[in-house]
């Protein structure tokens, strides 16, 4: 079965960076493209970034654009995100998403990790 | 970027109503719309791709439709377990973008 499991959350002073990572299993990673949704306590979704199945397209939602980056090891099935230049504002539940779709990807996202939190304050 | 609307934003129903949920973008975006179900502390799920197709394994008593700006989500007769949160997202172009949410209650 398909599994998405994410690490990496803790607490972070602002300003600082923070390094998330999604273990992968129950499918081939490498067929497929890969998203980080977050969702601050109390309120909805924010698509936060995309990669496509085979490391050449990375989206990024306006909010994160140029602090931070997403990756893919897919010789280890590991989805990561690189977060820098953190604010109050970053603090939120962030989830590691699949693509409906293999290879071009539907940019819809039909399995969820249980998310890791990620709060930030001084 | 993409605007994604909903309304309402909370309304509360009975077991049996029949529920619908709109969802409005702020450009069209044809058919690339998504709705999900977010229930207190879990993750979300996926109930509809592509505006209309029902995901696997979703009852068939949610339903949607609509196209370009202007989509809804139904539920035609709602169970205990369909209170919960529902957002639509739309999948036309990034940065991809979600509505507020709906929370349906009792």
């Amino acid at each position: 079965q398909v599994q998405l499991v994410e690490s990496g959350g803790g607490v972070v002073q602002p300003g600082r960076s923070l390094r998330l990572s999604c273990a992968a299993s129950g499918f081939i990673f490498n067929m497929y493209p890969m998203h980080w949704v977050r969702q601050a306590p109390g309120k909805g979704l924010e698509w936060v970034a995309m990669i496509s199945y085979d490391g050449v397209d990375k989206y990024y939602a306006d909010s994160v654009r140029g602090r931070f980056t997403i990756s893919r090891d897919d010789s280890k099935n590991t989805l990561v995100l690189q977060m820098n230049g953190l604010t109050s504002e970053d603090t939120a539940l962030y989830y590691c998403a699949r693509d409906h779709e293999r290879y071009s990807g539907t940019y819809n996202f039909d399995y969820w990790g249980q998310g890791t939190l990620v709060t930030v304050s001084s | 970027d993409i605007q994604m609307t909903q309304s309402p934003s909370s309304l509360s129903a009975s077991v049996g109503d029949r529920v619908t949920i709109t969802c409005r973008a702020s450009q069209s975006i044809g058919t690339y719309l998504n709705w999900y179900q977010q229930k207190p502390g879990k993750t979300p799920k996926l109930l509809i791709y592509a505006a209309s197709s029902l995901q696997s394994g979703v009852p068939s008593r949610f339903s949607g439709g609509g196209s370009g700006p202007d989509f809804t989500l139904t539920i035609s007769s709602l169970r205990p377990e369909d209170f919960a949160t529902y957002y639509c997202q739309q999948s036309y172009s990034p940065p991809l973008t979600f509505g507020g949410g709906t929370k349906v209650d009792i």
